[in-house]
Parts: structure tokens; sequence; C-alpha cells
């Protein structure tokens, strides 16, 4: 069965960086697209980041252009988000999921999510 | 920016029917947005309920329906259960490989 398993969560200062994984298992990683999702503390769901398959084309919410990079290894079946310059509103669960493809355009699995705190 | 409105809070009835939306600040929702629907109960990753506006993922009971109102995307579920008490979250694709998702609805049967 699908498996979503995200890691590298942790408290960081304001500044600083961090870098998630999401490993994946259960399906062909490398034919999916695949995005990060976030939910700070008490709050609702915001997508964060989508990659394309091969890697051709990433996008992202406005909050996190610039300092948020996502990337894959598809020889390791891993998803990455790179998180730079963080700042305290970056404090959430951060969830990878996978995107259903066919064009359908919707997240058909979900890990459990890492925690990343950003905090002085 | 367009943003994806959901009501903050609903109440149901055990056995009762419910209605919750998905609209946007500006402009009309259509199957073009591709709507779906995602369940989460505190502590818990999201589970997808509806997809493409009212295909149920697998395993979801059919006490839950998508469809379009109006200018909305809506999600009902038609005698509601006590475990069905969590929070609602819609998705809208907005094009060019972005992403909205509504505030959330946070449903309370009693």
């Amino acid at each position: 069965q699908v498996q979503l398993v995200e890691s590298g969560g942790g408290v960081v200062q304001p500044g600083g960086s961090l870098r998630l994984s999401c490993a994946a298992s259960g399906f062909i990683f490398s034919n999916d697209n695949m995005h990060w999702v976030r939910q700070a503390p008490g709050k609702g769901l915001e997508w964060v980041a989508f990659i394309r398959f091969d890697g051709s084309d990433k996008y992202y919410v406005d909050s996190v252009k610039g300092r948020f990079t996502i990337s894959r290894d598809n020889s390791k079946n891993t998803l990455y988000l790179q998180m730079n310059s963080l700042r305290a509103e970056d404090t959430a669960v951060y969830y990878c999921a996978k995107d259903s493809g066919g064009g359908h355009c919707y997240f058909d699995f979900w890990g459990q999510g890492t925690l990343v705190t950003v905090s002085s | 920016q367009t943003v994806v409105t959901q009501e903050p809070s609903f109440s149901v009835s055990p056995g009762g029917t419910v209605t919750l939306t998905c609209g946007l600040s500006s402009g009309s929702v259509s199957t073009t947005y591709y709507p779906s629907w995602y369940q989460q109960t505190p502590g818990q990753a999201p589970r997808t309920l509806i997809y493409t506006t009212n295909t149920r993922s697998s395993g979801v009971p059919d006490r839950f329906s998508g469809s379009i109102l109006g200018n909305k995307a809506a999600l009902t579920i038609t005698g509601a259960q006590a475990d069905d008490e969590s929070d609602y979250y819609c998705v809208l694709y907005m094009g060019s490989g972005i992403w909205g998702f509504g505030g959330g609805t946070k449903l309370t049967v009693l």
C-alpha cells in the first residue's frame, strides 16, 4: 500500500534552515507528481509546493517563493523541501501528499506529517 | 488574490443532513476547478473524501456526496453520524500549478 513518511522536522531559529524529507513506497514514485502541504497550530491546511514527476516543473505559494525549494530524488523514492530564511509564521506540521495524476488535480494519499517550529 | 471560502462552523443532529459549501471571494466555482474535499480529525492527517466534484474516494461511505450548487462546490452528508464530527476542507485547482485550500469547516454532530 502507499506509504509516505516525512522526517526532518524540529526546532530552528528565525532565519535558519531546515530540510524535510518524504520517503515514498507502495507506488511508482517516479511516475507521480507530489506536493507539500502545511498546517500551522490550530489553523487550516495550506498548499505549499508542487513538483512534477520528473522535476521539470515546480510551483509555490507566494509566501514561500524564494525561500523554499521543492525537489525529488527518484532513485531514492524521496521528496524534499529545503526551507531557508525561516520565519515564525512557517511554524507548522508539514505533510507530503501524492498527486492523483490523470489530470484530476487532487491529493490522493497523505503522510502523517512532521512538525517544524521556528522559535528563538 | 482570489480566496477559497468555507463556512467556519456548522452543526447537524445525528441522522440529519448537512451541506457544506466551498466558494470563491471572486467568481464562481465550476467543475473546471476540480473541487476536492478532505476530512481531518485532531492530530491526524487529512483523509480524502471527494474528488473531481463528485467522485468518492475508495472506502468513503455513500452518505458523503459532492456537487456544484449554484456558484459553489458542495459536500453533503446524509444521515450524519457521531464520527463525522471533524474539520472539512475543500481544495480548488486555481490553475497555473496552484492549489487553494478553503479555511475549513468545523462540523459538530449534536
